[in-house]
C-alpha cells in the first residue's frame, strides 16, 4: 500500500478537461517537491511535471500540475488520444531520508 | 541524445544473485544521481535505491524491501550504473528501469532519462 493515494482510473472524451489526485500527509508531499510521470502501456516512465508545477521541455501546455498542503494534482486540459496512460505522482518519503515514493497510479481512458 | 540503456536482466531460481547494468550516454554521468525503479508485472512503478555523485560523497539509499540484498554502485570512468541483487526472491520478479535524478546535476529536477528497462524473473 503506497503512501501516496491516486484514484485508480479516470476518463474523459477528447477535448475534455481531467484531473488526477494524489493525497499524501506532512511529511511526504506537504515537505517536498511532487513529479508526476506518464507511463504509455509497453513503454518506459516519462517525466511530465518536476517541482509540483514546472514542465520539462517538449511536454505539451495541456499539461499541469500543481500542490496545496498535502495533497497534489495533475491536470490534462484538452484530453487528446495520445494521452491514455497511466500517471503516477512522486515525491520524497521524507526530507530526510530522501527515499522516493510513488502514488498507486491513475489509468486514463480517453473514450 | 540522452540515454540510458540497461542489460543483465535474466530468469533466475530463488536464492540467485545478478548484477544488471545501465549504460550512459548523452549526458555528463558522473554530475548526475541515479536511481533504480522496478515495475513488477501489471503493478506501479516502486523505487528500489539510487546513488548520488560522487560530489556528494557517492552515498546510497535503498527502499525498505531491498535493503541488504541489493547495492547499487557506478563508474564514472565507464559512465555505468550497476545493481548487484542477491537472495533473488519471487517478488523481485519485475522490469528494472535505471533513472537519472536531474540528468543535467540538479537532483529536484526528477527522474528525467529512462532506460528502456531490463526483465528479471526469479522462478
Amino acid at each position: 500500500q503506497s503512501l501516496l493515494t491516486q484514484t485508480p482510473s479516470a476518463s474523459g472524451t477528447p477535448g475534455q478537461r481531467v484531473a488526477i489526485s494524489c493525497s499524501g500527509s506532512s511529511s511526504n508531499i506537504g515537505g517536498n517537491y511532487v513529479y508526476w510521470y506518464q507511463q504509455v502501456p509497453g513503454t518506459a516512465p516519462k517525466l511530465l511535471i518536476y517541482r509540483n508545477n514546472q514542465r520539462p521541455s517538449g511536454v505539451p501546455d495541456r499539461f499541469s500540475g500543481s500542490k496545496s498542503g498535502t495533497s497534489a494534482s495533475l491536470v490534462i486540459s484538452g484530453l487528446r488520444s495520445e494521452d491514455e496512460a497511466h500517471y503516477y505522482c512522486a515525491t520524497w518519503g521524507d526530507s530526510l531520508s530522501g527515499h522516493v515514493v510513488f502514488g498507486g497510479g491513475t489509468k486514463v481512458t480517453v473514450l | 541524445e540522452l540515454q540510458l540503456v540497461e542489460s543483465g536482466g535474466d530468469f533466475v531460481k530463488p536464492g540467485g544473485s545478478l548484477r544488471l547494468s545501465c549504460e550512459a550516454s548523452g549526458f555528463t554521468f558522473s554530475i548526475a544521481w541515479m536511481s533504480w525503479v522496478r515495475q513488477a508485472p501489471g503493478k506501479g512503478l516502486e523505487w528500489v535505491g539510487r546513488i548520488k555523485r560522487n560530489v556528494d560523497g557517492g552515498t546510497t539509499d535503498y527502499a525498505t524491501p531491498v535493503k541488504g540484498r541489493f547495492t547499487i554502485s557506478r563508474d564514472d570512468s565507464q559512465n555505468t550504473l550497476y545493481l548487484q541483487i542477491n537472495s533473488l526472491k519471487p517478488e523481485d520478479t519485475a522490469v528494472y528501469y535505471c533513472t537519472t535524478e536531474g540528468y543535467g546535476g540538479d537532483y529536484y529536477s526528477g527522474m528525467d532519462v529512462w532506460g528502456q528497462g531490463t526483465t528479471v524473473t526469479v522462478s
